[in-house]
């Protein structure tokens, strides 16, 4: 079983700040295979990356993916107040999650 | 549109079972599998399976291995997790979601499950 590993597990910025997310995988997975996810309380998750780099429908261009390997990162640029959520990344398993909070 | 929409509310008491239902509509059902995602209150998401719209083939997690049964009906797009054995840190909002390939794009709007005596 390969164990996602998120780092920080909350992130306070403010609007217009940039936030980067980690993601470490316990073994090496195909960047293929890495997605990242918003959830907010009350909402289902929402698909915000896969494939390591690829944005899904709908989602705007501050959100984009990097990584391979065991590394990946998720980074927002020009944080909005909309943003404030936790976010998942995931290859079967999810990880803990990153808490973005916005000041 | 494509959409899944679970079934409603449901409170269990302990050592019971619960199935929770999945419509799948706007696409087509057999070419993409679905997986169900848990959420226990204040606690992250986690991935408890996975079947094949197609051929029926599941996949779980190995904590869950035993205790959960996800089935699908082609005949309704109509996707089931049955979890048994019920405990009381099994409350949480399931979603399942349509599944291809690592890729989870459309999820249902959630199904909470309360256990408790």
């Amino acid at each position: 079983e390969i164990v996602m590993t998120q780092s920080p597990a909350t992130l306070s910025l403010s609007p217009g700040e940039r936030a980067t997310l980690s993601c470490r995988a316990s073994q090496g997975v195909s960047s293929s295979n890495l997605s990242w996810y918003q959830k907010k309380p009350g909402q289902a998750p929402r698909l915000l990356i896969y494939a390591t780099s690829t944005r899904a429908t709908g989602i705007p261009a501050r959100f984009s993916g990097s990584g391979s390997g065991t590394d990946f990162t998720l980074t927002i640029t020009g944080l909005q107040p909309e943003d404030s959520a936790v976010y998942y990344c995931q290859h079967d398993f999810f990880g803990g999650g990153t808490k973005v909070e916005i000041k | 549109q494509v959409q899944l929409v679970q079934s409603g509310v449901e409170v269990k008491n302990p050592g019971a079972s619960v199935k929770v239902s999945c419509k799948a509509s706007g696409y087509s059902f057999t070419s993409y599998g679905v997986s169900w995602v848990r959420q226990a209150p204040g606690q992250g998401l986690e991935w408890m399976g996975w079947i094949n719209g197609k051929t029926g083939d599941a996949g779980y997690a190995q904590g869950l291995q035993g205790r959960v049964t996800m089935t699908r009906d082609t005949s309704t797009n109509t996707a089931y997790m049955e979890l048994r054995s019920l405990r009381s840190d099994d409350t949480a909002v399931y979603y399942c979601a349509r599944d291809w390939g690592y890729v989870r794009d459309i999820w249902g709007q959630g199904t909470m499950v309360i256990v408790s005596s």
